[in-house]
């Protein structure tokens, strides 16, 4: 079946610096990117919707400044946390809507295996 | 704001049992309802779709939709202790592309 590949799986960095997330869809293409944030014992929370060749569209009270979303070809997006900071410490995950198949109604989407990002 | 609601748990059911997972949302335009199970620190792994009033069962896992009362649950019969995790419902409104999830049941199934 279609797997997005999503790397890093954990990451560590020092307060300021900016971390890139990348999910790559394998085997498939895909139209649209969410990207979700998960604090602990919380929901999947969607910050933005990126489609390929756009901009991004991003949630309410999502910076789009901080979190900068790439999805320059079909197979690849990159989420980049910008300055980072302890409170943005979360479990960020992309899920993969595939080419050609329908929205929600269809089941057409493939989630990452998420990226564990703590700020020290 | 569309909500999609769910009580935090833990269920804990002992092994063999049924476990009934229940979820409301709050948006009359939701028309597709997803359950995930999401082991800890792992992405959520889709195990039901359901899109029409009733019931849909798939193996050990049914599925019920009530669009009228806005309700929507998943039974797990025979519960093992692999199936211990956190389940997420989801709703999206059609041509939106978007899941609204609620934040998730823990069930716990004893041994």
């Amino acid at each position: 079946g279609a797997v997005v590949s999503q790397h890093p799986s954990r990451v560590i960095c020092k307060s300021g610096t900016s971390v890139k997330i990348e999910c790559r869809s394998l085997d498939f293409q895909a139209t649209t990117m969410f990207w979700y944030r998960q604090f602990p014992k919380q929901s999947l929370m969607l910050m933005a919707t990126s489609n390929e060749g756009s901009k991004a569209t991003y949630e309410q009270g999502v910076e789009k400044d901080k979190f900068l979303i790439n999805h320059a070809s079909l197979t690849l997006s990159t989420l980049t946390v910008t300055s980072a900071h302890p409170e943005d410490s979360s479990f960020y995950i992309c899920s993969a809507r595939l080419s050609g198949q329908g929205g929600p109604s269809k089941g057409g989407y493939t989630f990452g295996s998420g990226t564990r990002l703590t700020v020290v | 704001q569309k909500e999609v609601e769910q009580n935090s748990g833990p269920l804990s059911v002992p092994e063999g049992a049924i476990a009934s997972l229940n979820c409301t949302y709050s948006d009359r335009g939701s028309q597709s309802f997803f359950w995930y199970r999401q082991y800890s620190g792992k992405s959520p792994e889709l195990i039901m779709s359901i899109y029409s009033n009733g019931d849909k069962e798939d193996g050990r896992f049914t599925a019920q939709l009530n669009k009228a009362s806005q309700y929507v649950s998943l039974l797990i019969r025979d519960s093992q202790p692999s199936d211990s995790a956190t389940y997420l419902c989801a709703a999206a409104t059609s041509g939106t592309y978007k899941y609204i999830f609620g934040t998730g049941t823990r069930l716990k199934v004893l041994a």
